[in-house]
């Protein structure tokens, strides 16, 4: 069982619709992270939010707008998506974003492929 | 340009023999480094890390190796169990001007063990 967990594990989405993916975790942690995981590709960094504050944009186009409500919860909201897009989004999360050198755990992913 | 690599797609082992998964990278400015396992439909879990300060960290049936001379670390399985068959992504971290710890994966080793 994952601690880390997001929502929905499947999506499927045309290229006007706005969607929501979510993530969960209760282990107090405070970095959360989105990455984003094309077939046969390593795990690519988005965003990270240290302390519900938004640390890390690797260079994501707008269509894709994080938020951090909570220090539990990490929203991932999704506009006018290009068939490209299509891919694994996980999410992961860390006691603190420095320091400490500690492994990030992540959920089980969101499936998401665009029509 | 790829700072981890796994250049072994994959890997076939009989069960109850060692499994040697290999990396290589090439940032010298990696100081953690971390394996994951993922099981299909499931995210990365993660398994064992070893500091750059370290050669050698045993958890159980897994050790992961650092050579740091040669920029190349390992992890070794025994003895392998058919649980074990998944895909295993090595992964380093190097503390940036931030003070954020940016991980880099690698591609992936599939590993079967056969029963």
């Amino acid at each position: 069982d994952t601690e880390v967990t997001q929502t929905p594990k499947h999506l499927v989405m045309g290229m006007t619709n706005k969607k929501s993916l979510k993530c969960e975790q209760h282990m107090g942690h405070r970095a959360m992270y989105w990455y984003k995981q094309k077939a046969k590709k390593p795990p690519e960094l988005m965003f990270v939010y240290s302390y519900e504050k938004l640390s890390i944009n690797e260079s994501v186009p707008s269509r894709f707008s994080p938020e951090c409500p909570n220090s539990s919860l990490l929203n991932l909201h999704l506009h006018a998506l290009q068939p490209e897009d299509s891919a694994l989004y996980l999410c992961a999360s860390k006691k603190q974003l420095g320091g400490e050198r500690q492994p990030q755990h992540f959920g089980d992913g969101t499936r998401l492929s665009i029509l | 340009d790829q700072q981890v690599k796994q250049n072994s797609p994959s890997l076939s082992v009989q069960e109850g023999r060692i499994s040697i998964l290999n990396c290589d990278y090439t940032n010298s400015m990696f100081d953690y480094f971390l394996w994951y396992k993922k099981y299909p439909a499931e995210g990365p879990t993660f398994l064992i890390s070893i500091s750059s300060i370290k050669d050698k960290n045993e958890d159980g049936r897994f050790t992961v190796f650092l050579n740091k001379s040669a920029k190349h670390l390992s992890l070794h399985i025994v003895p392998s169990q058919p649980g074990d068959s998944a895909v295993y992504f090595c992964a380093a971290s190097a503390q940036n001007s931030g003070g954020y710890q940016k991980v880099t994966f690698g591609i992936g080793t599939k590993l079967q063990v056969i029963p």
